[in-house]
């Protein structure tokens, strides 16, 4: 079984502060992404990475910055939280550069920033 | 660019009761197509997937035809559980290693 794990199921930060989400993976799998979801908007991609210290914007990166320097994990950071980052975070996986493939989700960290 | 349309919910239905949700997609390329559950509290797992025009996936008594003529991927089941209650959410690969989601559907099942 694929194996996807979050850092945190739920987190409260303050306004202000730094905020590092983790993502590790158990497949080997070159690519990885982070989402955000946010009630009727559906899933909005952050970042995604194909390679060890390789990092592509998706369509609402500003505000986030990632890192990803073991194939298996990668991270997101919030330099500076604030109120309307609060939403579910989600981490996923795939095995190919082709898309045809599935992806693999964690089960998710629901950030709130007060 | 690609896109993926699904119909909103939230679609209430009555246990045994025939689900339909529909979803049609951008017809570019020769996408991959999937629908994706998420349970209360989780991520989203694969509920099903066709790769091509005229298969049919399946799975946990879901069902969706890939049809190219009318770029639909509609997911169905003859007879949804309490235990279905999720939101659904279609899907297509794109280019690169970017798939297009719909914005999802939530489906609550009444004993």
């Amino acid at each position: 079984d694929v194996k996807v794990t979050q850092s945190s199921r739920y987190l409260v930060k303050r306004t202000g502060e730094k905020v590092f989400l983790e993502c590790v993976q158990d497949m080997d799998h070159e690519n990885m992404f982070w989402y955000r979801q946010d009630p009727g908007l559906g899933l909005r991609l952050i970042y995604f990475s194909y390679d060890v210290k390789m990092k592509e914007k998706g369509d609402i990166p500003e505000g986030y910055s990632v890192s990803r320097e073991k194939k298996e994990r990668f991270s997101l950071i919030l330099e500076s939280a604030s109120t309307n980052q609060t939403s579910m975070y989600l981490c996923a996986i795939s095995p190919s550069p082709d898309a045809a493939y599935e992806q693999y989700f964690g089960p998710g960290t629901r950030l709130t920033v007060t | 660019g690609d896109s993926v349309t699904q119909m909103e919910g939230p679609v209430t239905l009555s246990e045994e009761a025939f689900l339909t949700i529909n979803c049609t997609y951008t017809a570019t390329g020769y996408p991959s197509l999937f629908w994706y559950v998420q349970y209360p509290g989780e991520g989203l797992q694969l509920l099903l997937k066709a790769t091509k025009a005229d298969d049919k996936g399946s799975n946990k008594g879901f069902e969706a035809t890939y049809r190219k003529e009318t770029t639909s991927f509609h997911l169905e089941k003859g007879s949804v559980q309490v235990s279905d209650s999720a939101v659904y959410f279609c899907a297509r690969s794109g280019g690169s290693y970017i798939p297009t989601f719909g914005r999802g559907t939530s489906l609550i099942v009444h004993p």
